[in-house]
């Protein structure tokens, strides 16, 4: 079984702070990598993709790759309340299979 | 108009009955997938589809069986429900297109309970 590997959480960082969420996964063949953000009770959004390593920014957030150690992390800057939510972090081992998810971190920013 | 729809969002049912969740998109892409979330377990696969004459089991298939009907259309049934399949179920749908990178974008989302 290929694993991804988040920490439940929940994180709680206050507002305007950088929110650092990581993951590790198993499967050294994987190719892409991302980040979703689900809220509550609703589907799970696309915040990120990475496929090479090193760093990717968008606007408020960046998500950082490093094959070697297996570990993809997502930082988000000046967190806001809105930012509250649990971070998937999704991983395809290849083009052939479905991708796989981590369990999720939950995030919590406080006012 | 949602790219991904699932019918329908919220259903009761009892144990022993057979149930259909339908799921369609607008997207034009061959992927599509079926996912269960219970709390604490997070997103587990249960079927995907590759394309309409493509059909593969995820980890935990047993009591589901799903249909491809067109590359829009991908129904997921129990054939007779039990109450460990209360669950949060999506569908969701994906395109390697050129990049390989397969995109995973969901529906919103049924809510199936099972009394």
């Amino acid at each position: 079984q290929k694993e991804v590997e988040q920490n439940s959480g929940p994180l709680s960082v206050p507002e305007g702070a950088i929110a650092s969420l990581n993951c590790t996964y198993s499967d050294r063949g994987s190719q892409s990598f991302f980040w979703y953000r689900q809220y509550s009770g609703k589907s799970p959004e696309l915040i990120m993709s990475i496929y090479s390593n090193g760093d990717k920014e968008d606007g408020r957030f960046t998500a950082q790759l490093n094959k070697a150690s297996q570990y993809v992390s997502l930082l988000i800057r000046d967190s806001q309340p809105s930012d509250s939510a649990t971070y998937l972090c999704a991983v395809n081992p290849n083009s052939g299979y479905a991708l796989n998810f981590g369990k999720g971190t939950s995030l919590l920013v406080t006012p | 108009d949602a790219d991904v729809t699932q019918t329908p969002r919220n259903r009761i049912t009892k144990t022993g009955k057979r149930i259909m969740l339908e799921c369609s998109q607008t997207k034009g892409h061959d992927r599509m997938y079926w996912y269960r979330q219970d709390p604490g377990l997070g997103l587990r696969l249960i079927y995907y589809s590759f394309d309409v004459k493509d059909i593969n089991k995820g980890e935990i298939s047993d009591g589901y069986s799903v249909s491809r009907q067109a590359q829009a259309k991908f129904s997921l049934s129990l054939e007779s429900a039990i109450p460990n399949q209360t669950a949060l179920y999506f569908c969701a749908t994906s395109d390697p297109g050129l990049a390989s990178t397969d995109t995973q974008y969901f529906g919103p989302g049924t809510r199936l309970t099972v009394l």
